[in-house]
């Protein structure tokens, strides 16, 4: 079955530069979403198509996708951007598939 | 805009049945196949499968055969989940999602919570 490989955790100080993979044999061809869950709350989009940012996520967020790696990047980390970050994506039937979640740190 | 409402939080003992739905709205029904997305405490998001709104045929993931069905009422713009026998292990937040509109971020639905407990 299909996969999207994550790092189980990524850890940076506030206004440092966090970069979240994920790894997936389709993402040549299929677009990566990229999604944010905080402690107790629903997830929130907050990149879809590669590298396109919903009109209420701060520019600080941006994604992009090369080859068999997706990237969600946020520039100058906030506390406030801990979360769970999960990749989502389908392969080249109709299955789809997430990541298993990168738990971010800022601290 | 594309707007999906899904009914409110339930529970129910082990070994009975649950019916969520997920309403949809602002754009025509039958364009977008609808997914049915899992998240158990604790754990991350799972996909169950999907439905065609066009046809009305269901598929599942591997792990959501048997005990978890996917319907539609087209009259309603409306999808449905049906859990039979339930467990404790299916107690989730469950999401309905739309696939995506080319150029525009996928819409999804608040969430179910589902609680089996005796």
């Amino acid at each position: 079955s299909y996969e999207l490989t994550q790092p189980p955790s990524v850890s940076v100080s506030p206004g440092q530069t966090a970069r979240i993979t994920c790894s997936g044999a389709a993402l040549p061809t299929k677009y990566a979403y990229w999604f944010q869950q905080k402690s107790g709350q629903a997830p929130v989009l907050v990149i879809y198509e590669d590298n396109k940012r919903p009109t209420k996520i701060p520019e600080r967020y941006s994604g992009s996708s090369s080859g068999t790696m997706a990237t969600l990047t946020i520039s100058g980390a906030q506390v406030e951007d801990e979360a769970d970050y999960y990749c989502y994506s389908r392969d080249d039937t109709p299955i789809q598939v997430f990541g298993r979640g990168t738990k971010l740190t800022v601290l | 805009q594309a707007q999906l409402v899904q009914s409110g939080s339930e529970l129910k003992k082990p070994g009975a049945s649950v019916k969520i739905s997920c309403k949809a709205s602002g754009y025509n029904f039958t364009m977008y196949s609808l997914n049915w997305v899992r998240q158990a405490p604790g754990q991350g998001l799972e996909w169950m499968g999907w439905i065609n709104t066009n046809t009305g045929n269901p598929a599942y993931d591997q792990a959501f055969t048997g005990r978890f069905v996917f319907s539609l009422d087209t009259s309603v713009s409306t999808t449905y989940l049906q859990i039979s026998d339930l467990r404790a292990e299916d107690t989730a937040v469950y999401y309905c999602t739309r696939d995506p509109e080319s150029g525009s971020p996928p819409p999804w639905g608040q969430g179910t919570l589902v609680t089996v407990s005796s």
